[in-house]
């Protein structure tokens, strides 16, 4: 089954306007971490936002916010005031707190920000 | 921010020779490191894990023989592809896990490489 689901391949978005990003997950751990990367064309990973099982409040870094619904197992990213820039692929990850701890990836999502 | 190195950035072999990526955590020691291997327009998929002075640990389907993994030291990992074929061609990616609390809430990744086997 699987466990990160990106079900947007290709999302566009207006500059300067938010765009959100969505992410499902299943795992029958109470701890586990969810992950946001973005991937420019160049092929790295950027790190954008980090979202703990037990954390109470969404996450937040600069533009970027984790909207965290835990019974539904979201944790769609938000990206505000979008900027050329933004273009890339988003993955959506989890680690699981058991086991050897590794990042479970989603399909991704391109995102094109368009002036 | 933590840094993670890998080299080479690109690589184009022959067929059957043998490629050597390196991984190097710069500015802190990494217990863990694992290996991705990504196909163009896919998702990042985990080969294997490796932690320092212990044996790697592949994931299912991922040959051990035909991906050899070294993680000698808490700063080096590396992943060599021996007999490489058209097939292994692909996006190798490292990520490294440090020691200290602060770290562990994330992975610091490589800038990847892009393998190319004629």
């Amino acid at each position: 089954a699987q466990k990160i689901t990106q079900t947007q391949p290709g999302m566009f978005v207006q500059e300067k306007e938010a765009v959100t990003l969505d992410c499902t997950y299943d795992t029958s751990d109470q701890s586990y971490g969810l992950f946001w990367y973005k991937q420019p064309s160049s092929g790295e990973m950027i790190f954008l936002i980090y979202q703990g099982s037990y954390d109470e409040q969404n996450a937040t870094e600069g533009r970027y916010s984790l909207n965290f619904q835990k019974a539904r197992k979201s944790a769609n990213l938000v990206i505000s005031a979008s900027q050329l820039g933004d273009s890339a692929m988003y993955f959506c990850a989890m680690r699981e707190d058991t086991g050897r701890r590794a990042l479970t990836f989603g399909s991704g999502t391109r995102l094109q920000v368009q002036p | 921010g933590a840094v993670v190195s890998q080299h080479p950035s690109r690589v184009i072999c022959k067929s059957g020779t043998s490629v050597k990526i390196e991984c190097r955590s710069l500015d802190f020691q990494a217990t863990t490191m694992f290996w991705y291997r990504q196909f163009p327009k896919q998702s990042l998929m985990l080969m294997a894990t490796s932690n320092e002075g212990s044996k790697a640990t592949y994931e299912q389907g991922v040959e051990k023989d035909k991906f050899l993994i070294n993680h000698a030291s808490l700063t080096l990992s590396t992943l060599t592809v021996t007999s490489a074929h058209p097939e292994d061609s692909s996006f190798y990616i490292c990520s490294a896990r440090g020691q200290s609390r602060g770290l562990r809430e994330k992975l610091f990744f490589g800038s990847g490489t892009q393998l190319s086997v004629l």
